[in-house]
């Protein structure tokens, strides 16, 4: 069963609208970290917020918001009044618990947003 | 500038030869990963190392080898065993963080590598 799902494979909205990007993640651990990361076309990976799964309080980073619903297990990234340039591929990724410095980290497989002027 | 620096960009290998892709880090990071990403697909773990002289397989590592001989390498080869290595191979490295409301680790990628073999 895959562990991380992101059901939307593309995402459209108006410029300065804001937009839910949707992830359900599946775990029997009590602790675990939800990240989301920005993959431009270029290539490279960008970390934009992360949720831990004691952490009551959504977490917030400027314009991004992660929408997290424990007992539906889902952490959904809220990105407000969108820019062009937020035009990428998202995805959403949880760290299973893990001793020692090493952290490994499930990808779900990505959400294509595209930002319309 | 700090950062992790993964050479080349772009790779073209003929089928059946090895190739080592290289990734640098000079973030000081004791933790490094080798992910594969497929066309329109998320990440996957092939190889993962936690300290000097220490790596773990990880949920794809059929036909790649790894090595940790210095903190700030940790080179892959794609073997001829891979049976399709054409993707793109990013690496990361990553270091725990002291956030607003706790610790959390977080991985730095590098640019990533894009492996044809023809």
């Amino acid at each position: 069963a895959q562990k991380i799902t992101q059901t939307q494979p593309g995402m459209f909205v108006q410029e300065k609208e804001a937009v839910t990007l949707d992830c359900t993640y599946d775990t029997s651990d009590q602790s675990y970290g939800l990240f989301w990361y920005k993959q431009p076309s270029s290539g490279e990976m960008i970390f934009l917020i992360y949720q831990g799964s004691y952490d009551e309080q959504n977490a917030t980073e400027g314009r991004y918001s992660l929408n997290f619903q424990k007992a539906r297990k889902s952490a959904n990234l809220v990105i407000s009044a969108s820019q062009l340039g937020d035009s990428a591929m998202y995805f959403c990724a949880m760290r299973e618990p893990q001793s020692g410095s090493a952290r490994q980290l499930t990808f779900g497989s990505g959400t294509q947003l595209t930002v319309l002027p | 500038d700090g950062g992790i620096t993964q050479s080349p960009k772009y790779l073209f290998r003929k089928e059946g030869q090895n190739v080592t892709l290289s990734c640098e880090q000079n973030l000081n990071h004791d933790a490094m990963y080798w992910y594969r990403q497929d066309p329109g697909q998320g990440l996957r773990l092939i190889y993962y190392s936690q300290i000097v002289n220490d790596f773990q397989k990880g949920d794809i590592a059929e036909g790649y080898s790894v090595s940790r001989e210095k903190k700030e390498s940790f080179p892959l080869t794609v073997t001829s065993a891979q049976k399709n290595p054409t993707a793109f191979y990013l690496c990361a490295s990553s270091i725990d963080r002291a956030g607003t409301r706790g610790l959390y680790n977080e991985q730095f990628f590098g640019p990533g590598t894009r492996l044809t073999v023809l």
